[in-house]
């Protein structure tokens, strides 16, 4: 079955402080995964890719194929990093994508 | 560049109902996707339009269908409305896949729907 977990609903931190977001997938073949974000009364949009294996907004995610896991981790969180993250993979074919539920970043002053 | 616009933003719906949205794709994309985000989940794929055919749908029955037109807008339209369909609809237009770009999904801010 193809699927995306992420474990946490919510992660809260204090500005400074190193974040990562976990997701976790389930399938058969070579994944290509995703992180969108969605930042309070904006659209949901991509954040990175795996292939690209840039770093955005200083978050980077390694695709871990041993442990079929694509992290998200960042340094030191900024306020402005409060956002709802969701991990997603593409499967293949048409623009299908599997999302995860999402975790909720909240970032303290 | 215009980015993807939805209508409407906000609607209600008594069970039985139908329901008709709409989405406009951002320029330059020809391909159009839908997704329902019930509350607390994630987007979940509906099914996706290219050159005006369906060609990939996820788990859903088909009271839900949609149309492609000429100049990419699509609409989404649900029928015999149930209560599990309050949701957000979110449109997402991209590039083909061919080009090496799938996965980039641009989203519009959605439709709400509350069926009563």
């Amino acid at each position: 079955a193809q699927r995306v977990t992420q474990p946490e609903k919510l992660l809260s931190v204090f500005k400074g402080a190193p974040v990562e977001l976990k997701c976790n997938y389930s399938y058969s073949g070579s994944p290509e995964l995703f992180w969108y974000v969605q930042y309070s009364r904006q659209r949901l949009q991509l954040l990175l890719r795996h292939i690209s294996r840039e770093s955005i907004k200083g978050f980077t995610a390694d695709l871990n194929k041993g442990e079929t896991s694509f992290h998200l981790k960042k340094p030191f969180a900024q306020e402005e990093d409060s956002a709802m993250y969701y991990c997603a993979l593409f499967p293949g074919g048409y623009n299908k994508l599997i999302f995860g539920a999402g975790t909720r970043l909240a970032v303290h002053p | 560049e215009t980015g993807v616009t939805q209508s409407p933003t906000h609607l209600i719906k008594t069970r039985g109902q139908q329901v008709t949205l709409r989405c406009s794709s951002q320029s330059g994309h020809n391909t159009v996707s839908w997704y329902q985000q019930a509350l607390g989940q994630g987007p979940q794929f509906i099914f996706q339009y290219y050159r005006e055919e369906e060609n990939g749908r996820g788990n859903f029955p088909p009271r839900f269908s949609g149309l492609q037109f000429p100049n990419y807008s699509s609409e989404l339209n649900v029928n015999a409305l149930e209560l599990d369909d309050s949701a957000l609809y979110l449109c997402a237009s991209s590039l083909p896949g061919a080009t090496g770009r799938a996965g980039e999904l641009f989203f519009g801010e959605g439709s709400r729907l509350t069926v009563l």
